[in-house]
Parts: C-alpha cells; structure tokens; sequence
C-alpha cells in the first residue's frame, strides 16, 4: 500500500505568514494528488487536484506543486480562515485511495 | 446545488450492525463514482470504501473488509454502507463524497457512529 506522509504534523503561523506543508509518498504517484482543508466540525473541502490545479472557488493564495513521490501545498499570505487541518490524497493506487496524517495549522 | 446528506448513525453495541444512507441531489448520481470516508474522534481521514456509478466495482479498505458492504440504488439517488459486525474501533464520523477525476470534489456533513456496550 502506498503511504503518505506530511510534514510537518503541526504548524503555527501568522497572518500574512507564507505557509507550506509537504506530503511524501512511500512510492511514485505521477501526479495523482489531492489537497484538502478541514475546519473543525465540518466536512473536509477539496482545494487542490492533480497536485497543482485549484478548485473552482479557491483562492489563489492556495497553490501545489510536485510530482512522483513529494509535494507541497502553499498558501502565500495565510488569513485568518486559513486556519485548519490540511490533508493530502493519493488517487494513484486504484481502486483504493489513502489520505497523509493530516497538518494542523493554528494562530501563533 | 450539489448536496449529500448522511443519516443511520447512532449508538450500537460491539458486534451489532447498522446501515448509513446518503441522499444525494443536485447532480446526475447515476453519473458519478461515490465513496464512504470515515473519521475516528480526533483522529485523521480513512477511505473505508467506493462504489461506481452502475455498482459493478466496488472495494473496501482492508480495516472493513468483509464486514461492511456499499451499495447504490441510483433510482432513489442514494448511497448505503452496512456495516456488521461492529468493533470499538469502527466508532467515527462517516462521510459520504462524490468521486470526481478530480478527487473527493463534494462531502456530506457526516453522521457519528458510536460503538460501545
């Protein structure tokens, strides 16, 4: 099984601060990756697909980049609700998809 | 607009069975690929298992296999999970999720499923 690994588990930022996140795979996914951001009680939102294509919806401070086995999430100019948990998707090992461990971005 | 509502959760003892439902509206539910993902308290996401649009593929991750089963009935737009069997460590939020090429594109709220005796 294909694992994913996200760095670092925690994070604590400013606003205005540029944040980035990094997911590991523990093989090659060419670009088959998916970000999510989850604010506590809610569902979690798909902000980025194909490592680097944003949602429709999603501000354009949120960017992704990487292919194979190391990507990295972005957010330019963090604001105030950007703070959440962000996770990584595999969507490469079909029919069955893992999720990284999650990071957690709180107020500093 | 696309909406995904989970019902079913509740209480039930280790070993008992229950079955989680997704109503779906505001797109064509017979077009699209559905997941279950499921969130321990406190804890990250699982994928638990999918199913596609016409039900003949459908897999499970290994923690669930053989106990839970999806499956569809796109005539009443509606996805199902039964889960048998049940474990301490099934307790959880479980979400359903629209499968896009794209990934899981839109959720539902989520229903908590508590496993205790």
């Amino acid at each position: 099984d294909i694992q994913l690994t996200q760095s670092p588990s925690f994070l604590s930022a400013s606003v205005g601060d540029r944040v980035t996140i990094t997911c590991r795979a523990s093989q090659g996914i060419s670009s088959y990756l998916a970000w999510y951001q989850q604010k506590p009680g809610k569902a979690p939102k798909l902000l980025i697909y194909a490592a680097s294509t944003l949602q429709s919806g999603v501000p354009s401070r949120f960017s992704g980049s990487g292919s194979g086995t190391e990507f990295t999430l972005t957010i330019s100019s963090l604001q105030p609700e950007d703070f959440a948990t962000y996770y990584c998707q595999q969507l490469n090992s079909y029919p069955t998809w893992t999720f990284g461990q999650g990071t957690k971005v709180e107020i500093k | 607009q696309v909406q995904l509502v989970e019902s079913g959760g509740g209480l039930v003892k280790p070993g008992g069975s229950l079955r989680l439902s997704c109503a779906a509206s505001g797109f064509t539910f017979s077009d699209y690929y559905m997941s279950w993902i499921r969130q321990a308290p406190g804890k990250g996401l699982e994928w638990v298992s999918y199913i596609s649009s016409s039900s003949s593929y459908t897999n499970y991750a290994d923690s669930v296999k053989g106990r839970f089963t999806i499956s569809r009935d796109n005539a009443k737009n509606s996805l199902y999970l039964q889960m048998n069997s049940l474990r301490a460590e099934d307790t959880a939020v479980y979400y359903c999720a629209r499968l896009d090429s794209s990934g899981l594109d839109y959720w539902g709220q989520g229903t908590l499923v508590t496993v205790s005796s």
